[in-house]
């Protein structure tokens, strides 16, 4: 079966402008997340949701960031006002149900704030 | 204070040799998950094996062993049989609690494995 799917693979946008990064889950998976990652580190956690609701957003850095996932299968993470800092790659991942499950991610999107 | 941490930013191996990817964690939580993931080049997240911390064997998926070892807060992946495809980045990363809400997944920097034909 098709595995987790992200759009666009890069992203290019200046400063001050907003972006929308989309997330396909693989079917059946109820829990989807978001994670950054910066060049040479690892993914930092951003949100997480359980069907349609975040059950948890701690990792966003600031109001800028904003996730949805209107009917609990596709999410898209939303940035508003981009600053050069937001550039990463922003990964997503999905597992069955609940957040002990094993999760699979998906290939990523290079968003790159000039 | 860093939970996870990998202390070899690179390592090489001999391609058919064995090599372990260190990884030591911090948590005072007594129920937590530890798992290994890859990334090649091409960018994606893989999945290679978990061990809960109440399992009492270390977990093996094929070539891949994790040395679990509790009072030292250890979780070492060893992989047997190098082949030049295991080239990549490998993380190490720890989820906290075993409840829906209100838990930590977080990952170490990394160790990028080179094997050598």
């Amino acid at each position: 079966g098709a595995g987790v799917s992200q759009t666009p693979s890069n992203k290019v946008t200046e400063k001050g402008k907003y972006v929308e990064l989309r997330c396909d889950p693989i079917s059946g998976h109820t829990a989807l997340y978001w994670y950054r990652q910066s060049l040479g580190q690892g993914p930092e956690f951003l949100i997480y949701f359980q069907g349609t609701g975040a059950a948890d957003d701690s990792g966003l850095p600031n109001d800028r960031f904003f996730a949805v996932r209107p009917e609990g299968s596709v999410s898209t993470l939303k940035i508003q006002r981009t600053e050069r800092g937001d550039s990463a790659v922003y990964l997503c991942a999905s597992s069955p149900g609940q957040r002990t499950d094993t999760q699979y991610f998906g290939p990523g999107t290079r968003l790159t704030v000039l | 204070a860093q939970k996870i941490t990998q202390t070899q930013p690179g390592m090489f191996v001999q391609e058919k040799e064995a090599v372990t990817l260190d990884c030591t964690y911090d948590t005072s939580d007594p129920s937590y998950g530890l798992f290994w993931y890859k990334q090649p080049s091409s960018g994606e997240m893989i999945f290679l094996i978990y061990q809960g911390s109440y399992d009492q064997q270390n977990a093996t998926e094929g070539r891949y062993s994790l040395n679990f070892q509790k009072a030292r807060k250890s979780a070492n992946l060893v992989i047997s049989a190098s082949q030049l495809g295991d080239s990549a980045m490998y993380f190490c990363a720890m989820r906290e609690g075993y409840s829906d809400y209100g838990q930590n997944f977080v990952f170490g920097p990394g160790t990028r494995l080179s094997v050598l034909p």
